[in-house]
C-alpha cells in the first residue's frame, strides 16, 4: 500500500495568513493526488485534483504543486471559512490512501 | 447539482448483517465508478472498495480488511448502488461515506455523500 504522510498534523494561523501544508507519498504517485477540506461533522469536498487543478468553485486562494512523491497545498490567504481539516489523498493504484489530516485552527 | 445520498446505517451487533444504499443524482450515474470510505477518529479515511462502471465491466475491489465481508453491488437503472456488509465486527463501527469517481484519466473522487453512521455493538 502507498503510504501518504502530511505535515504537519496541525497548525495555528490567523485570517489572512499564507498556509502551505505538505503531503508525501512512500512511492512515486505521479500527478495523482488530490486534496480534501472537511469541516467538523461534513464529508469531504474536493478542493484540488491532478495534484495542481482546482475543483470546479474552489476559490483562486487555494492552490497546488508537485509531483512524483512530493506534493504542496496552500493557501495563499486564509479566510475564516478555512478553518478545518485538510487531507491528501493518492488515486495512482488501489488501496486508495489519504494523509493522516491537518487541522488548521485560529491563532 | 450532484447528490449522492446514503442511508441504511444503525445500531447493528456484532455478526449480524447490514445492507447501505447510496441513491445518486443530477448525473449519469452509470457513468462513474462509485467508492465507498470510512472514517473513525481512530483510522482516519480508510477506502473500503469501489465498483467500476459498466464500461469496465462493473468489476469491483476490496480492501483487505473488509474483502470476503463486504459486497458492492450497482443498479444503474436506479442511481444506486449497494454496500452489503456481512459478518459485522466492532472496528467496522465508522461512519460510511459513498462517492463518485471518474473512472478514467485522473481518477478524481469529486463528490461525496453526507455519511451515515453504523455502529456494531452488542
Amino acid at each position: 500500500d502507498i503510504q501518504m504522510t502530511q505535515s504537519p498534523s496541525s497548525l495555528s494561523a490567523s485570517v489572512g495568513d499564507r498556509v502551505t501544508i505538505t503531503c508525501r507519498a512512500s512511492q512515486f504517485i505521479s500527478s495523482y493526488l488530490n486534496w480534501y477540506e472537511q469541516r467538523p461533522g461534513k464529508a469531504p469536498k474536493l478542493l484540488i485534483y491532478a495534484a495542481s487543478t482546482s475543483h470546479s468553485g474552489v476559490p483562486p486562494r487555494f492552490s497546488g504543486s508537485g509531483s512524483g512523491t512530493d506534493f504542496t497545498l496552500t493557501i495563499s490567504s486564509l479566510q475564516s471559512e478555512d478553518f478545518a481539516t485538510y487531507y491528501c489523498q493518492q488515486s495512482y493504484s488501489t488501496p486508495w490512501t489519504f494523509g493522516q489530516g491537518t487541522k488548521v485552527e485560529i491563532k | 447539482d450532484v447528490q449522492l445520498v446514503e442511508s441504511g446505517g444503525g445500531l447493528i451487533q456484532p455478526g449480524r448483517s447490514l445492507r447501505l444504499s447510496c441513491t445518486a443524482s443530477g448525473f449519469i450515474f452509470g457513468d462513474y465508478a462509485v467508492n465507498w470510505f470510512r472514517q473513525t477518529p481512530g483510522r482516519g479515511l480508510e477506502w473500503v472498495g469501489f465498483i467500476r462502471n459498466k464500461g469496465y465491466a462493473g468489476t469491483t475491489e476490496y480492501a483487505a480488511s473488509v474483502k470476503g465481508r463486504f459486497t458492492i453491488s450497482r443498479d444503474d437503472s436506479k442511481s444506486i448502488a449497494y454496500l452489503q456488509m456481512n459478518s459485522l465486527k466492532t472496528e467496522d463501527t465508522a461512519v460510511y461515506y459513498c462517492t463518485r469517481q471518474l473512472d478514467y484519466g485522473d481518477y478524481r473522487i469529486d463528490y461525496w455523500g453526507q455519511g451515515t453512521l453504523v455502529t456494531v455493538s452488542s
